[in-house]
């Protein structure tokens, strides 16, 4: 089972600040199968970013995904205050697929 | 528009079974994937199991194995998570999520079912 390890845990920011959330994988994802999904209190996870760059449906271009291999940067060009929120990583290149522990991004 | 309404809270004793649903629309509910999904008080997300609704398809995680059953019936488009002995451990929010593959990322999600297992 692959391992994906989130960094920051926290991550204090401020509106209109750059936010980057890592994420690491214990081994190689395969064909660069890695998903991101924002999670607001009291709400279900929503998709943001699948196969390491590719954004969601409706998500807004200040998110953007990279990454390949073992190592994934999720990145929140400008802060708006409805983006934070708990992000976590998830990669589907081997079953079971495997989410990250998430990193909570909340405002300084 | 594609939705995934999950059946509401539950609250039961240690050793009582359990079977909650989640019921799709919008969609061809037998082409796509449909994932359980646990998160349990304050903590992140784990995959616990998948079906594929068309043919019963059924694949589970290692750490889940044996102590759910996934289950759906295509003919009113609703996948089931089932438990026949709940345990104080198994309280958490569950949600069920819609995936293209059976190894894929998910692009809808219901509201999730929160269960509650208290003596």
């Amino acid at each position: 089972e692959i391992v994906l390890t989130q960094s920051p845990g926290t991550l204090s920011l401020s509106p209109g600040e750059r936010a980057t959330l890592f994420c690491r994988a214990s081994q190689s994802v395969s064909s660069s199968y890695l998903a991101w999904y924002q999670q607001k209190p009291g709400q279900a996870p929503r998709l943001l970013i699948y196969g390491a760059s590719s954004r969601a449906t409706g998500i807004p271009d200040r998110f953007s995904g990279s990454g390949s291999g073992t190592d994934f940067t999720l990145t929140i060009s400008r802060l708006e205050p409805e983006d934070f929120a708990v992000y976590y990583c998830q990669q589907y290149g081997s079953s079971p697929g495997t989410f990250g522990q998430g990193t909570k991004l909340e405002i300084k | 528009e594609v939705q995934l309404v999950q059946s509401g809270a539950e609250v039961k004793k240690p050793g009582e079974s359990l079977k909650i649903s989640c019921k799709g629309s919008g969609y061809s509910f037998t082409t796509y994937w449909i994932a359980w999904v646990r998160q349990m008080p304050g903590k992140g997300l784990e995959w616990m199991g998948i079906i594929y609704p068309g043919d019963s398809d059924t694949r589970y995680s290692p750490s889940f194995q044996g102590q759910v059953t996934i289950s759906a019936d295509k003919s009113i488009s609703t996948a089931y998570l089932q438990w026949s002995s709940l345990k104080a451990s198994d309280t958490a929010m569950y949600y069920c999520a819609r995936g293209r593959y059976s190894n894929g990322y998910y692009d809808y999600w219901g509201q999730g079912t929160l269960v509650t297992v208290s003596s």
